[in-house]
């Protein structure tokens, strides 16, 4: 079965760094992207970036709103990919999801919540 | 960016009856390989989105078949031939085309 589980979110200032991570089974991790994605309180769904597989030399992408601040790197011999947010904004205030994608993103975590707030 | 726009915001359906939801990019989401990178998914309350169809028409492991897709190039739409309660929660449509992904809005299907 596949599933990925999100941990490390919390409550941190404004200007504080918090590190996600997605920890991955039921698959050949290393074949993958992952892919994360937020969603504030009753809004939409928005992503935030992706790493691509080893095979595609783990190139990253991140949306301009998070770009510079914010670095996704992954572990593939622990199964495991993250998400570094730094110099945060009350605006990342949100709940932040991994997803896998190969052909298709399918499969989402249970997500984990970031607050920004002083 | 590819823009993507949804429609209705949201869907009051009465349980048995038919319902459909249409979605449309601001680029062709076809791609040379003969896929559209299109996926619709459900997000129920307080719960994570969960994949519906896949590549535009294909319908995720352990979706009834009263789910359905169409479309492609620019323009698909999501059809629930019979809706039962079960199906309450906001339903988006996505383009994994090319990054940024993005959404479109979400529709809001509710039970009359």
């Amino acid at each position: 079965e596949v599933q990925l589980v999100e941990s490390g979110g919390g409550l941190v200032q404004p200007g504080g760094s918090l590190k996600l991570s997605c920890a991955a089974s039921g698959f050949t991790f290393s074949n993958s992207d992952i892919h994360w994605f937020r969603q504030a309180a009753g809004k939409g769904l928005e992503w935030v970036g992706r790493i691509k597989s080893k095979r595609q030399d783990y190139a990253t992408a991140y949306a301009a709103s998070v770009k510079g601040r914010f670095t996704i790197s992954r572990d593939d011999s622990k199964n495991t990919a993250y998400l570094q947010m730094n110099s945060l904004r009350t605006e990342d205030t949100a709940m932040y999801y991994c997803t896998r994608r190969e052909t298709f993103t399918d499969y989402w975590g249970q997500g984990t919540l970031v607050t920004v707030a002083s | 960016d590819i823009v993507m726009t949804q429609s209705p915001l949201s869907l009051p359906v009465t349980p048995g009856e038919p319902a459909s939801i249409s979605c449309t990019s601001s680029q062709s989401l076809l791609s040379s390989n003969g896929y559209n990178y299109l996926n619709w998914y459900l997000q129920k309350p307080g719960q994570s989105p969960q994949l519906l169809i896949y590549l535009g028409s294909n319908r995720a492991s352990g979706v009834p078949d009263r789910f359905s897709g169409s479309g492609s190039g620019t323009d698909f739409t999501l059809k629930i031939t019979r809706v039962e309660a079960e199906d309450v929660g906001v339903y988006y449509c996505m383009q994994d085309r090319q990054v940024p992904l993005t959404f479109g809005g979400g529709t809001n299907v509710e039970i009359k």
